[in-house]
C-alpha cells in the first residue's frame, strides 16, 4: 500500500505570496492532519479534515487555511506568506473519525519564504 | 491547557546497549492516548509505539517498550538493544479531544 505523499517536496516563495501545498492519503484513509514543523515552535498541529469538514483547527492565523476532496486528498493555503511561515509541513492520514488513531506521516513540505 | 516536556534534547547510546528517553505530561482529562514518534533525517515522521491512557499494561513493539506512569503523567521510552539505524530524533505526543501535542524532541546518538 502507498504511504502518505505531499507535493511538492520542496517550495521557495517571497513574502506576501500565497502557496498551496498537496497531501494524498494512504488509501482508504478519510481523516488527513496539517502540521507545521520549525526549529522555535517544534511541531504544531494545524487542522484536520474528516469526509470533506475541517473538524478541528490549532492556533494558527486565519492566512492558514485547508480543504479535503471527495478522494480524501487535502490541500493546504498560506495567503500573505511570513518569514516565519517556514518551516516543514507535514501531513498525516488515517482511518477513523478521531485524532486519537494512528496517523502516519508524510515526508512532508520544506517551505522557505524569503 | 495540555502540554508535553521532553527534557532530555540530546541522548547517546553505545551500539546494541539500552537507553531510555523521558517525557511527561499534563492534561485535566482521563482519555487520552500518548505516542512516540522517529523523525530520522528524510524527516518523515513514524509512529514507534502508541498507549491508550486506559490500559494499565505498557505497550511494546519489538524492541521499543513504554514504562507509562499515570498518576505520575510519565511516559518514557526504553530501545533495547540499540541499533544505528535507531538514530533520530524522538517526539513525545498526546492526543486528546482531537488537540494533539508533541513535546521539543530528543536527539537520539547511537554510537558504534
Amino acid at each position: 500500500k502507498a504511504g502518505v505523499t505531499q507535493t511538492p517536496r520542496y517550495l521557495i516563495k517571497t513574502r506576501g505570496q500565497q502557496v498551496t501545498l498537496s497531501c494524498s492519503p494512504i488509501s482508504g484513509h478519510r481523516s488527513v492532519s496539517w502540521y507545521q514543523q520549525t526549529p522555535g515552535q517544534g511541531l504544531q498541529f494545524l487542522f484536520e479534515h474528516f469526509s470533506e469538514t475541517q473538524r478541528n483547527k490549532g492556533n494558527f492565523p486565519g492566512r492558514f487555511s485547508g480543504r479535503q476532496f471527495s478522494n480524501s486528498r487535502s490541500e493546504m493555503n498560506v495567503s500573505t506568506l511570513e518569514l516565519g511561515d517556514s518551516a516543514l509541513y507535514l501531513c498525516a492520514s488515517s482511518l477513523a473519525y478521531s485524532l486519537q488513531e494512528t496517523q502516519y506521516f508524510g515526508p512532508g513540505t520544506r517551505l522557505l519564504v524569503l | 491547557a495540555q502540554t508535553v516536556t521532553q527534557s532530555q534534547p540530546e541522548m547517546s547510546v553505545q551500539e546494541a546497549e539500552t537507553v531510555t528517553l523521558s517525557c511527561t505530561y499534563d492534561t485535566s482529562e482521563s482519555d487520552y492516548y500518548l505516542f512516540w514518534y522517529k523523525q530520522p533525517p528524510s524527516r518523515q515522521m513514524i509512529l514507534v509505539i502508541r498507549q491508550e491512557a486506559y490500559k494499565q499494561q505498557n505497550a511494546t513493539e519489538n524492541r521499543f517498550s513504554v514504562n507509562f506512569q499515570k498518576a505520575a503523567k510519565s511516559f518514557s521510552l526504553k530501545i533495547s538493544d540499540s541499533q544505528l539505524g535507531d538514530a533520530a530524533m524522538y517526539f513525545c505526543a498526546l492526543m486528546n479531544n482531537n488537540d494533539m501535542r508533541f513535546g521539543a524532541g530528543t536527539r537520539l546518538t547511537v554510537k558504534p
